[in-house]
């Protein structure tokens, strides 16, 4: 089946510390993933996706196939960036989200 | 900007109503989307849609119907609502490049309570 694993629930680190958020997924064809956050009290809004190898905000996510990993991650984290992190998969046009893992940052 | 549109933020009906969460976008987006977000369980897709009067089925239909008659409104029905139905709801959309859309664009949800 194809489907997005997100392991962790919660991820708790203090600010300017690293960060690393782990997505898994499942998928028999070359895959398409994003990552999109939510904010509180804001929508949820794409952060970015593998095709544009972007690093947004200091987020970066690299695909691995060979361990069917995209894990998003920070080299100093913020305050600001606590939030819903959201990993998803394309799927024939249609995007399947992981379980979400929520990301404190502590001053 | 995009706006998507959820015309209820908060909404609480009885067990066995009848309940029409409405969504609207204003960039003549093709596709549109119904999720339930819960916690610990994520976001499930629950029916989509490519055009007007088209539909399909997501991974947790069971349920929900959908509508949509004009391209920028797409309804979702739950036809006799249940406690387990109690949910935030996410409407999205996105329009069509190269055959696969490049980003969904999120409404604000609505939080729907089934007594």
């Amino acid at each position: 089946a194809q489907r997005v694993t997100q392991p962790e629930k919660l991820l708790s680190v203090f600010k300017g510390a690293p960060v690393e958020l782990k997505c898994n997924y499942s998928y028999s064809g070359s895959p398409e993933l994003f990552w999109y956050v939510q904010y509180s009290r804001q929508r949820l809004q794409l952060l970015l996706r593998h095709i544009s190898r972007e690093s947004i905000k200091g987020f970066t996510a690299d695909l691995n196939k060979g361990e069917t990993s995209f894990h998003l991650k920070k080299p100093f984290a913020q305050e600001e960036d606590s939030a819903m992190y959201y990993c998803a998969l394309m799927r024939t046009d249609k995007l399947i989200f992981g379980t979400g893992t929520r990301l404190q940052v502590f001053p | 900007d995009v706006k998507v549109t959820q015309s209820s933020r908060y909404l609480v009906k009885r067990t066995g109503e009848k309940v029409f969460l409405e969504c609207v976008q204003d960039m003549d987006h093709e596709n549109m989307f119904w999720y339930r977000q819960d916690p610990g369980l994520g976001l499930r897709l629950i029916y989509f849609s490519y055009d007007v009067k088209m539909k399909e089925k997501g991974d947790i239909p069971e349920g929900y119907s959908v509508s949509r008659e004009k391209k920028e409104r797409f309804s979702l029905i739950l036809e006799s609502a249940s406690t387990n139905q109690t949910s935030m709801y996410l409407c999205a959309s996105g329009s069509q490049g190269q055959g696969r859309f490049e980003k969904l664009f999120f409404g604000s949800g609505t939080q729907l309570s089934v007594l």
